[in-house]
């Protein structure tokens, strides 16, 4: 079953680098994902698509603060320079063959 | 620029139906695959239901199944969720996605099933 695993929540300080981790379920490492981010009260934005190679494509207006990687079944979301408005929660997202959309649980990012 | 627009939302008793709207403006919708996404309140993204350009493909969560029916009008370049038999765990913001990878989002639309 395709399962995506994310912690709940992480925390790192204004202007410092933190990684989020998505990980893939079994049998499924070599499907790309998506990185959504979600800001209080709004709704969520695409940031980016994460291959298994680790390229990754943005969605536009997406700074270069933001980049994606890849290792095994595992996808990541590095956001470096933290800015405040970073404050959200981060969503990984997929989808295959017989599996039409699954969402992992989204990690609650906080900004000390 | 692309735009999601959506719109139908309400409070609606159980059992009820509902038929959300979703409004796409600067790109040629008849391309792409378009997606239903709900978040119930304090809840994360549940994928909802998908259909593919040209509707000849439609597939749905387990729990809406039989329930909703997605549906598009390319000539109008609008997407469509008829909600029938609604319960009250299907209350949530219901959001409308561009692409399986849901490229752009709308602002979404609260549904509210209660009596």
């Amino acid at each position: 079953q395709l399962v995506l695993a994310q912690s709940p929540s992480a925390s790192a300080s204004l202007g410092a680098s933190v990684k989020l981790t998505c990980s893939l379920s079994s049998g499924y490492k070599f499907y790309a994902i998506a990185w959504h981010q979600q800001q209080p009260e709004k709704g969520p934005r695409f940031l980016m698509k994460v291959n298994y190679d680790g390229s990754h494509n943005k969605g536009d207006g997406i700074p270069d603060r933001f980049s994606g990687s890849s290792s095994g079944a595992e996808r990541y979301l590095t956001i470096s320079s933290l800015q405040s408005e970073d404050e959200a929660d981060y969503y990984c997202q997929t989808w295959g063959t017989g599996v039409h959309g699954v969402f992992g649980g989204g990690t609650k990012l906080t900004v000390l | 620029e692309v735009q999601l627009v959506e719109s139908g939302g309400g409070l609606v008793q159980p059992g009820g139906s509902l038929r959300l709207s979703c409004a796409a403006s600067g790109f040629i919708f008849s391309d792409y695959w378009m997606t239903w996404v709900r978040q119930a309140p304090g809840r994360g993204l549940e994928w909802v239901a998908n259909m593919n350009p040209d509707g000849s493909e439609k597939y749905y969560v387990g729990s809406v199944e039989g329930r909703f029916t997605i549906s598009r009008d390319n000539a109008k370049n609008s997407l469509y969720l008829q909600m029938n038999s609604l319960r009250a765990e299907d209350t949530a913001v219901y959001y409308c996605g561009r692409t399986k990878w849901f490229d752009s989002w709308g602002q979404g639309t609260l549904v509210t099933v209660s009596s």
